[in-house]
Formats: C-alpha cells, structure tokens, sequence
C-alpha cells in the first residue's frame, strides 16, 4: 500500500533555528505538494512542483522558507530562521491522474513547535 | 469570495443513520474537480472521493457518495450507514484547471462530524 512519507513526523526547535522537513512523494505521482495547517489559516498552499519543476510558492514567505525537490523521490521544505508564528503542521500530497480519476494522498504531516 | 464553503461547522449522525455533508463552490473555470478527505483527531488527512467537472455521474467509494448538482455548484458527501470511526473533520476541496498531473488544491473550513451510539 504506497504512502507519502514524512520526517520528521514532530519537531521541536528553538526561534531562529532552521528546520528541514522531508518529504519521500509516491512512486510514479507527478505533483507534489507542500501545504501548511493552522487553526486560525485552516489549509493553504505553501509550494508545489510538478515533474520536479516548482509550479507556484506563492503561499511561501520568500524571505525564510524555500521548497525543493533534489530529486524524484525527495521533497524538501526548509525554514531559516524558524519563528513562533510559523508552529503548523506541515503536510506534503503527491497527486497522480489516471484516465478520469484525480487524487491526491497526503503525508501524516510533520508537527511543528517553534519556541 | 470563498471558494470553497461549508457552512456546516459541526454535525451530529446517529451510528447506522446517513448524513449529508455541505459543499458549495464558486469557479468560472469550466475544469475543475471536487474531492473530500477526512481527517481524524490523529491529524492524518485521508483521501475519501473525487468528482471531475465533466464527470456524467456522481462518484460513489464504498460508504460515501459525492452529490454532484453542477448548476447549483454543489459537491456534497453522502455518508451512509455511519459508524463511529467516522467522526472526524471533513474538508470539502476544489482543483482548478486541467488536472494533467494534478494541480493545488483550495481547501473549505472544515466540517465536524461527531457519530453518536
């Protein structure tokens, strides 16, 4: 049963760390997203990449957050330096459409407290 | 204006009963699809169904069901004979443009399912 997978699944960091969450999308999915959640924003988009090239990081603050994709299989968010603010879980989707049929699976997410 | 709306912020279904869960939706983007995932108090968010714009019938995953009326713009999940692992939030989403290897999703509030004995 193919998952998204991501680490780490908590992280507890200090204001002014950086933090590097990681991302593994599924075989064979094209699209991977990164999307943030709090409970004053609800869920909004952060970044996505399609075939590895970085579509729209338009929900991204420019000044400390950055996406990539190294390769394939890795997906990563990075945070320099972290604030208080940005304490979210993080999740990352891969997406893949076959004939008529869209989905896209989600990550369990990655819990973030900046102290 | 929202994109996607669910105006139900919390609901309560009796175990075995069907409930019906809210979603409307506003694009002027003749492609688009619908899904709905689930997430529980654990924090995962579990794919449930999806519903392309061209699509000529209502999608149906085992229990659920997505009520597709397009010219009221409206995607609303269909839960028959609900247990008590149902309860959760349901988030109500929308694709906009050409699906070709998926694009972001605009996520609804959320609804709140609570399924009692």
């Amino acid at each position: 049963d193919a998952r998204v997978t991501q680490t780490p699944r908590h992280k507890v960091t200090e204001m002014g760390q950086e933090v590097t969450m990681r991302c593994q999308p599924i075989l064979g999915h094209n699209t991977v997203f990164w999307y943030r959640q709090t409970m004053m924003q609800g869920l909004e988009l952060l970044a996505y990449f399609r075939n590895r090239a970085p579509l729209d990081d338009s929900g991204m603050p420019k000044d400390r957050f950055s996406a990539e994709m190294p390769d394939a299989t890795l997906a990563t968010l990075k945070i320099q330096p972290s604030e208080p603010r940005d304490s979210a879980v993080y999740f990352c989707a891969s997406g893949l459409v076959q004939n008529t049929q869209e989905t896209q699976y989600f990550g369990p997410g990655t819990r973030l407290l900046v102290l | 204006a929202q994109k996607i709306t669910q105006t139900q912020p919390g609901m309560f279904v009796q175990e075995k009963e069907a409930v019906t869960l809210d979603c409307t939706y506003d694009t002027s983007d003749p492609s688009y699809g619908l899904f709905w995932y689930k997430q529980p108090s654990s924090g995962e968010m579990i794919f449930l169904i999806y519903q392309g714009s061209y699509d000529q019938q209502n999608a149906t995953e085992g229990r659920y069901s997505l009520n597709f009326q397009k010219a009221r713009k409206s995607a609303n999940l269909v839960i028959s004979a609900s247990q008590l692992g149902d309860s959760a939030m349901y988030f109500c989403a929308m694709r906009e443009g050409w699906g070709g290897g998926g694009n972001k999703l605009t996520f609804g509030t959320g609804t709140q399912l609570k399924v009692e004995l």
